[in-house]
């Protein structure tokens, strides 16, 4: 069974420092990568996806994330957080596992962004 | 547009009583998914449909959980009966295909005492 890997469980940053969430799956093949937001109270939405093409996505609110495939990585990066990016952040994987396709989600990372 | 719909929000019940968790998809989204969020396991894919027709149900934790789609715009989960360990928020999410983004509901936040 595929898994994913959120090597940071809380995240404390001042406004203005950058931030670097990682990300590693175990899925050899080719996959569908995601980063979704969860904000406090409320639903998880996307922040960005990588399918093919240019492994730099970016997305939403100066976010972006790169896909080494030699390294099984997507980790989401933003250059100067501010202290409405506190929220939980979940990295997901679409892969084929015992016939059908499982998104896949780690266990989330919490981050706390201080004014 | 309306985005996927839960209910209820916020359900809390004695052990032993039956729940039942509701899904509204978003029109035209032919996955449903039923995932189950808790701060010691994250979260949980419990189940998943196509079409109504359920694929993979070997997250479903055991007989007292099960799912029914009965067609297309309307999902539901049912506990019966429920245990404390239960506690959690449930998630319902669609998607337009197996490998796409998926939308996620508001979440039914379950308190079993």
């Amino acid at each position: 069974a595929q898994s994913v890997s959120q090597h940071n469980h809380h995240v404390i940053l001042s406004e203005a420092a950058s931030l670097e969430l990682g990300c590693n799956y175990s899925y050899g093949g080719t996959v569908n990568l995601f980063w979704y937001v969860q904000y406090p109270g409320q639903h998880l939405q996307l922040l960005l996806k990588y399918f093919s093409g240019d492994p730099l996505v970016k997305g939403i609110k100066g976010f972006e994330a790169e896909f080494i495939k030699s390294k099984f990585s997507f980790n989401l990066r933003k250059p100067s957080v501010q202290w409405s990016d506190t929220a939980e952040y979940f990295c997901a994987v679409n892969a084929p596992s015992g016939g059908s396709y499982i998104p896949t989600f780690g266990r989330g990372t919490s981050l706390i962004v201080h004014p | 547009d309306a985005g996927v719909i839960q209910s209820p929000r916020h359900e809390v019940t004695e052990m032993g009583q039956e729940v039942t968790l509701r899904c509204k998809p978003i029109s035209g989204h032919d996955y449903l998914f039923w995932y189950r969020q808790t701060m010691m396991r994250g979260l949980e894919l419990l189940i998943y449909f196509n079409n109504n027709v359920p694929i993979d149900d070997s997250g479903m934790p055991e007989d007292r959980f099960s799912a029914k789609m009965p067609n297309a715009s309307f999902s539901t989960l049912k506990i019966q009966p429920s245990e404390p360990r239960d506690s959690a928020v449930y998630f319902c999410a669609s998607s337009l295909f197996i490998t796409g983004e998926l939308f996620f509901g508001e979440g039914s936040r379950l308190t079993v005492l």
